[in-house]
């Protein structure tokens, strides 16, 4: 069964605006979460993280929101742009030494931003 | 500057072919992994190794052995290829020490005929 769930595959905006991308998680251990970009024919590069002591990260236009009593965490771009159109994985971890350092992936949202 | 690099970009296989694909990092980690990502159902754990001669099932090993002979390769091997195994196959480490991120190579597409 799916740990990491992202309902929706797939999100059209328009270049300028907001860009929002939904992840939810169904197992309480995770403690560290990310978002990954993937364009067609090349492997994911890794966008931002956060650790479950936090409830917001920002990197640029690019801002993680944690929600721990929901199990829902967001990623918000902000202003959204057409090289933003790709792929968005989300995946989570359960800590060092208990798995391993394995990541547990979302199905993805494929993400369009047009002019 | 990391580095993860895979030793071939595009594959095509005939059935029943074995097939190794190869995955190296300069990283000097002991955790690798090797998933496929197939559209609509994101990224797949195949097998991860967490040191040289030690691996781990993921969640869809059937069809598929590894090997980790030096702590820097990790080699995903397809006994017996099949139409199935037709997917993108991704390998990932990560950086350093301490952390779970994983950076990930620019992927194999291997397609079997």
């Amino acid at each position: 069964d799916q740990q990491v769930k992202q309902n929706s595959p797939s999100l059209s905006v328009q270049e300028g605006r907001i860009s929002i991308l939904n992840c939810d998680y169904t197992n309480s251990m995770f403690d560290y979460f990310l978002w990954y970009k993937k364009y067609p024919a090349e492997g994911p590069t890794f966008l931002i993280s956060i650790s479950s002591i936090k409830d917001k990260n920002e990197d640029g236009r690019f801002t993680v929101f944690l929600n721990k009593s929901a199990k829902h965490l967001s990623l918000h771009i902000v202003p959204s742009q057409p090289g933003d159109s790709a792929v968005y994985f989300c995946a989570a971890s359960a800590g060092r030494g208990s798995t391993l350092g394995r990541l547990y992936f979302g199905r993805g949202t494929q993400l369009t931003v047009w002019p | 500057d990391v580095k993860v690099t895979q030793s071939s970009r595009y594959l095509v296989k005939r059935t029943g072919e074995k097939v190794f694909l190869e995955c190296v990092q300069d990283m000097d980690h002991e955790n690798m992994f090797w998933y496929r990502q197939d559209p609509g159902l994101g990224l797949r754990l195949i097998y991860f190794s967490y040191d040289v001669k030690m691996k781990e099932k993921g969640d869809i090993p059937e069809g598929y052995s590894v090997s980790r002979e030096k702590k820097e390769r990790f080699s995903l091997i397809l006994e017996s290829a099949s139409t199935n195994q037709t997917s993108m196959y991704l390998c990932a480490s990560p950086p350093r020490r301490g952390t779970d991120t994983q950076y990930f190579g620019p992927g194999t597409r291997l397609t079997v005929l």
